[in-house]
Order: structure tokens, then sequence, then C-alpha cells
């Protein structure tokens, strides 16, 4: 059982926003301001779209944004496009020098 | 760039050690992690080896039994696998971290190699 509880799907239709809530614990996502996401696309490695819960690697779209509020952090997708379809999962520290996954979200654009 | 290599079918109890050649970074330069995920399942940290190779941390589900290293000579990371388990069965990715403090964030991976647990 994934330590942090991500919705198993959400959709939208291009052009419009979405969101993903990964849930966890104060022992993870609410003590630490240590969350990134990851978009996995099928048969694909992942690729880190947020880290540090808001901030965006080189490269990546400005329509993608990161936040946290107690111990739920959340992606934003904007302007939704057919290929942001995807996995996403999202990543917390939990101390004792590990980090935990949330089970994913695989997001369909209609 | 990441390449791992060396997973296959293997035994239950048995072992196995996987490698992962790096390049086009300063690979001594920074925190390496192994990543796995089981077939149609989500990601799972496995371990952590601190740059200058000191420091390992690991997983509970695999600590005493996954051994994280590396080469800096051979610019290499591997992780050695005993008394594999069928819950061991995954792609198994390297994944650098961040650099500085940013450790725990992933930001190259390679393309996993395959490690089949089963008799």
């Amino acid at each position: 059982q994934p330590a942090l509880t991500q919705p198993a799907s959400v959709s939208g239709s291009p052009g419009q926003s979405i969101t993903i809530s990964c849930t966890g614990s104060s022992r993870d996502v609410g003590g630490y301001s240590v969350v990134s996401w990851y978009q996995q696309h099928p048969d694909k490695a992942p690729k880190v779209i947020i880290y540090e819960v808001n901030r965006r690697p080189s490269g990546v779209s400005t329509r993608f944004s990161g936040s946290k509020s107690g111990n739920t952090a959340s992606l934003t997708i904007s302007g939704l496009q057919v290929g942001d379809e995807a996995y996403y999962y999202c990543c917390s520290y939990a101390g004792r020098s590990s980090v935990v996954f949330g089970g994913g979200t695989k997001l369909t654009v209609l | 760039q990441m390449e791992e290599s060396g997973g296959g079918v293997v035994q239950p109890g048995t072992s196995v050690r996987l490698s992962c050649a790096a390049s086009g970074f300063s690979f001594s330069s920074y925190a390496m992690h192994w990543v796995r995920q089981a077939p149609g399942k989500g990601l799972e940290w496995v371990a952590l080896i601190s740059k200058d190779g000191d420091n390992e941390f690991y997983a509970e589900s695999v600590r005493g039994r996954l051994t994280i290293s590396r080469d800096d000579s051979k610019n290499t990371l591997f992780l050695q696998m005993n008394s594999l388990r069928s819950e061991d069965t995954a792609v198994y990715y390297c994944a650098k971290g961040m650099g500085g403090r940013d450790f725990w964030y992933f930001d190259q991976w390679g393309r996993g190699t395959l490690v089949s647990v089963s008799s």
C-alpha cells in the first residue's frame, strides 16, 4: 500500500485545467517541504516536473504548478494538451533518510 | 545519460548485481538512487548513496538484502541484490539526485532493467 494517496485517475479536455492531489501525513508531506512530482509516459522512464513543492526544472512548461497545504500536496496542469496524457506520481521525504511515492494517477485527456 | 544492465530471470533466494553506467555529467559530484517499479504498479524508492559514497540509505523493504555502491573511476552505480523474493520483481531504474541539498529529487533516469524473480 503506497504511503501517499493519489486518485487512481483524472480526466480533462484539451485546454482545461486539472488538479491531482497527494495526501500523506505529518510524517511525510505535512512535515517537510521536500515534495516532487514525476510524469511517466507508457514504457518510458519518469521525468521530474516539480520539485521542492512548487519549483519547475529548467525546460518544464509553466503549465505545470505545485502546491502544498497541510498533509496534502497538489499538482495542477493548466491548458491541458494531448501529450500530457500520462501517469503522475508524487514523492515526499518521509524522515529516516527515505522518500515515499504515491500510487500514481492516470491522466486522460479526452 | 544512464544505462542499466544486469537484469533477467532469477530464482528465489539467489543473487544478482545490477549496474548503471553514467555519462554526460560529473558522476562523482552527485548522490545516486535506485528506484523500482513492479509490473503495472507504481514507483518505489529503493536506495540512496551519497556522492562521496560514505553514506547509504535503504527502504525498509530491502534493508539487509540489497546493497548500493558506486565506482566513480568507472562512472558506475551498482545494486547487489541478495536473497531475492518474488516481490522484488520489478524494473529497476537508476536515478541521479539533483545537486547540493536537493539530492532527494531525481532529475535523470535510466531506461531501467527488469529483474524477474521466478522459479
